[in-house]
């Protein structure tokens, strides 16, 4: 079964730092997202991306906060200058259209995550 | 604003007990509803989902139906498994203007022989 690949799965990192985030979403899929699971707290929506830009995004996802799908394969979250704060397991999750229509009727297709990438600010 | 509040945990099963973890909601309109598990070490896995009133969703010996009169979709499992135990996370997406996925807190679910 095809599925969402995340790498890397634990990156360490020093504050003031970037970091980039990568993820490959399932092939035919076309919406993209990135959510975060601060230690012990809930899942949190920060951003989803459609047709090479943001559709949504959240209050956390702030100026230091970008996305990007630099080929056809890969989608990114890149952090520019992280913080203690930023230390927590972030997911990447994809979700499909379906076939053979012209509008998106996927909106019940449901979301695809990856395993997800620790992020430890030191 | 939309919400998910489930049962905190961790619920301690022995094996075969039957399971059943709360999940109510607030939302606007008519939400679709999931649930995801996440195993140790693992990401989120979609377990099942109902997208209108009544439905019932099911997977691997697992059942929630969206019950929209008390705004629930409470997950239940007839004789549970030590392989169940695991982070349970119930979910909505509201059906308009929106795709992003609101969570609960998840509840840990631990089963033992």
């Amino acid at each position: 079964e095809p599925e969402v690949t995340q790498t890397p799965s634990h990156q360490v990192t020093q504050m003031g730092q970037e970091v980039i985030l990568r993820c490959v979403p399932i092939s035919n899929h076309l919406y993209f997202y990135w959510y975060r699971q601060i230690l012990g707290q809930k899942v949190e929506f920060l951003v989803s991306f459609y047709n090479n830009e943001i559709s949504e995004k959240s209050e956390i996802f702030d100026d230091q906060f970008s996305v990007e799908r630099p080929d056809g394969s890969n989608f990114t979250l890149k952090i520019r200058s992280t913080k203690l704060e930023d230390s927590a397991m972030y997911f990447c999750a994809s979700r499909g259209l379906t076939a053979g229509t012209a509008y998106d009727s996927g909106s019940n297709q449901p979301q695809h995550f990856g395993d997800g990438t620790r992020l430890s600010i030191l | 604003g939309n919400s998910v509040t489930q049962m905190e945990g961790p619920v301690t099963l022995s094996e075969e007990a039957f399971l059943t973890i709360n999940c109510t909601y607030t939302a606007t309109g008519y939400p679709s509803l999931f649930w995801y598990v996440q195993y140790p070490g693992e990401g989120l896995q979609l377990l099942l989902k109902a997208t209108k009133a009544d439905d019932k969703g099911s997977n691997k010996g697992f059942e929630a139906t969206y019950r929209k009169e008390t705004t629930s979709f409470h997950l239940e499992k007839g004789s549970v498994q030590v392989s169940d135990s695991a982070v349970y996370f119930c979910a909505l997406r509201r059906s308009y203007n929106t795709d992003k996925l609101i969570f609960g807190t998840g509840t840990r679910l631990q089963v033992f022989p």
